[in-house]
């Protein structure tokens, strides 16, 4: 079984200024990590993901993401905030090994202010 | 490559009715999977269908909920005498085959935004 805590609800922070939003996961087995971002009335866009390699990973549009095995951790960065990136991020994880079941953690609403 | 697309967007419909909705994946995609998202929470995994095959169904889908993809493109997903905590939005996603490039990712339709009053 795997799970995904992603413990602040919601994440105020003001324009131009950098933010992160953290993410743990818990499985037995190695895991695939993954970034979604949600718009009000939309569905889910894949920010970035983490499936071998380097431990940093980055989205096109300023994010990024470091996977840490020792602390089973996928925490999310961007050095400067935009209005634009006020959304919902859910954290997921999937079993590298068996079938496709993603988990999601319970989502993370930034809101920029300007 | 349109994506995945989901219909209709919004369903009302009263208790007790039966409603269905239909996702159209990726056209190359052969995994198919559905998720529920209620208010304030991340989507839940409710079935997973390879090609025609539904291989894994949630506890979450109760017998009221069938969901088909019987030519192995398309797919239904239909509730039977709908209840009021079956209001939720419905996400379709699809993935490439094993062995294709992207083949450990979702792509994820817009979603279908039941409420049932």
């Amino acid at each position: 079984a795997q799970s995904v805590t992603q413990l602040d609800s919601q994440v105020p922070v003001f324009e131009e200024a950098p933010v992160e939003l953290r993410c743990n996961y818990s499985s037995s087995v190695s895991v695939y990590l993954f970034w979604y971002v949600q718009y009000p009335n939309q569905g889910l866009q894949l920010l970035l993901k983490y499936l071998s390699g380097s431990t940093l990973v980055e989205s096109i549009n300023g994010f990024e993401a470091e996977f840490n095995k020792s602390q089973t951790s996928f925490h999310l960065r961007k050095p400067s905030v935009h209005i634009s990136d006020t959304a919902e991020y859910f954290c997921a994880v999937l079993n590298s090994g068996g079938y496709q079941k993603v988990t999601f953690g319970t989502g993370t609403k930034l809101q920029v202010i300007p | 490559d349109t994506g995945v697309s989901q219909n209709p967007r919004h369903k009302i419909t009263k208790r007790g009715q039966n409603v269905t909705f239909r996702c159209d994946p990726i056209s190359e995609h052969n995994r198919l999977y559905w998720y529920r998202q209620t208010l304030g929470q991340g989507p839940e995994f409710l079935t997973y269908f390879q090609n025609e095959a539904q291989l894994e169904k949630s506890r979450l889908l109760s017998d009221r909920f069938s969901a088909e993809r019987p030519k192995g493109s398309f797919s239904t997903l239909e509730i039977q005498r709908t209840e009021q905590g079956d209001s939720a939005m419905y996400l379709c996603a699809s993935s490439p085959r094993r062995g294709q490039k992207t083949t450990d990712t979702q792509y994820f339709g817009p979603g279908t935004r039941l409420t049932v009053l």
